[in-house]
């Protein structure tokens, strides 16, 4: 267990929807980032959050938001889903808010689009 | 926007041979990170280093930071099955917030 909590593990989900992905960073960790992992494109950074507030901004889609609520979990949602959408999600923490330190994955949400 | 670039893409090593895998970044870079991702797991944090021409060595794992600070490499030696897994390099530039990841190196070791 890293200490990062990620719901649910596994998602499948119909085209057009709109899901919810949870996250709880690891406890005295400030920031959370998402990144969607594929098979062709890696690791890619989605969003940070530092201390409820937006940090940092990668290659997110429109379609997508996401929030980080007063006791530190974070959301991310996902709407009008396409089958290119189907991917592993993983939350990440970090005490400080730059990427001098060390981050801590959770054990994703696989989300599936059909 | 800056880019991590990781060779090669797969690996196949009898246990007991070495491996080394590379990345190269388009900008200099102000830390690199290493992590390993087993099949199936998370990305778990191995090292970061941070100064120029740094090395640091876990066991039989050797990490390189490059002089210019633009690449970087992991080197295992007499490799295990428990190596097995995708090893990361993440790196970001002065004024970079997160991580940017390179695509992997999947290392797969034989009996």
């Amino acid at each position: 267990d890293s200490g990062v909590t990620q719901t649910p593990k596994h998602l499948i989900t119909a085209t057009g929807q709109r899901v919810t992905l949870r996250c709880s960073p690891r406890s005295g960790d400030l920031s959370v980032y998402w990144y969607q992992q594929s098979l062709d494109q890696g690791l890619q950074f989605l969003i940070q959050y530092y201390n409820g507030e937006e940090r940092a901004k990668g290659n997110i889609l429109e379609r997508f938001s996401a929030q980080q609520f007063p006791d530190l979990h974070s959301e991310l949602n996902l709407s009008s889903l396409e089958l290119g959408d189907s991917a592993l999600y993983f939350c990440a923490s970090s005490v400080g808010g730059q990427a001098i330190y060390g981050y801590t994955f959770g054990s994703g949400t696989r989300l599936t689009v059909v | 926007g800056q880019q991590v670039m990781q060779i090669p893409q797969y690996q196949h090593v009898q246990e007991g041979e070495d491996f080394t895998t590379y990345c190269n970044s388009s900008t200099t870079l102000s830390n690199i990170q290493w992590y390993k991702q087993r099949p199936g797991g998370h990305p778990v944090f191995l090292i970061q280093l941070v100064k120029s021409g740094e090395v640091k060595k876990q066991k039989r794992l050797t990490f390189q930071f490059g002089e210019a600070k633009k690449n970087s490499s992991l080197h295992i030696t007499a490799t295990q099955t428990t190596d097995v897994g995708t090893y990361f390099c993440a790196g970001t530039s002065n004024s970079g917030y997160a991580l940017n990841f390179g695509k992997g190196t999947s290392l797969l070791v034989t009996p």
